[in-house]
């Protein structure tokens, strides 16, 4: 079955270290992307970053990186130089080309301490 | 303008009335969803639309009732709804759907969502 798991409930961290949040999936599927969105207390999901399962490069966007490891079904987020603005709810998501929906994972709650 | 852009904000009803949620893309995309989050939930995905066309319905009860009168605008109407049904209701919407063609066009961007509150 597709799945996505994000074994990390909640997260803090010190303002300006880099953090990395935990998202495994599991899919038969070889083609699939995923996406990971940050939802702050306002509500808005707010996209993140996006990596294709043929996409030779790990996505990277500003201090937002993809840690792909294909093999292990892992695509972990790595965020550089953490600011206080970065405390949200991060989830995870897949979408596998033979389904018609994105399944999001249970998502990670990130506090940054000043 | 925000791309996805949902209103009310903030919607408290009773269980007799009647109330509509409005979401407008300005992405010029093809496909929009209706997403429920409740607390201590994954994200329930409850209705999807592409080119004005429904897609798919994730066995949500008669009391939702989408509409989609363009590729820019979808609605929910709400009419006695119960309690359970208080949650975030999130927008979004995707310049592609489906299998064919990449991913990438299947990234969702959501609006601020409305927060339900059914007394």
């Amino acid at each position: 079955a597709q799945k996505i798991t994000q074994t990390q409930p909640g997260m803090f961290v010190q303002e300006k270290e880099a953090v990395t949040l935990d998202c495994t999936y599991d899919t038969s599927d070889p083609s699939y992307g995923l996406f990971w969105y940050k939802q702050p207390s306002s509500g808005e999901m707010i996209f993140l970053i996006y990596q294709g399962s043929y996409d030779q490069q790990n996505a990277t966007e500003g201090r937002y990186s993809l840690n792909f490891q294909k093999a292990r079904k892992s695509a972990n987020l790595v965020i550089s130089a953490s600011q206080l603005g970065d405390s949200a709810m991060y989830f995870c998501a897949m979408r596998y080309s033979s389904a018609s929906k994105i399944i999001f994972g249970s998502g990670t709650r990130l506090s940054i301490r000043p | 303008e925000t791309g996805v852009t949902q209103t009310p904000r903030h919607l408290v009803m009773g269980m007799t009335n009647k109330k509509s949620l409005k979401c407008e893309q300005h992405l010029g995309h093809n496909a929009m969803y209706w997403y429920k989050q409740s607390a201590k939930k994954p994200l329930e995905l409850m209705f999807v639309y592409n080119f004005k066309e429904q897609t798919e319905n994730n066995s949500v009860p008669s009391r939702f009732s989408p509409e989609c009168p363009n590729s820019s605008h979808l609605f929910l109407h709400l009419h006695t709804l119960q309690p359970e049904d208080s949650a975030l209701y999130l927008c979004a919407s995707s310049q592609g759907f489906g299998t064919s063609g990449s991913l990438a066009k299947n990234i969702q961007y959501f609006g601020a969502g409305t927060r339900l509150s059914v007394l």
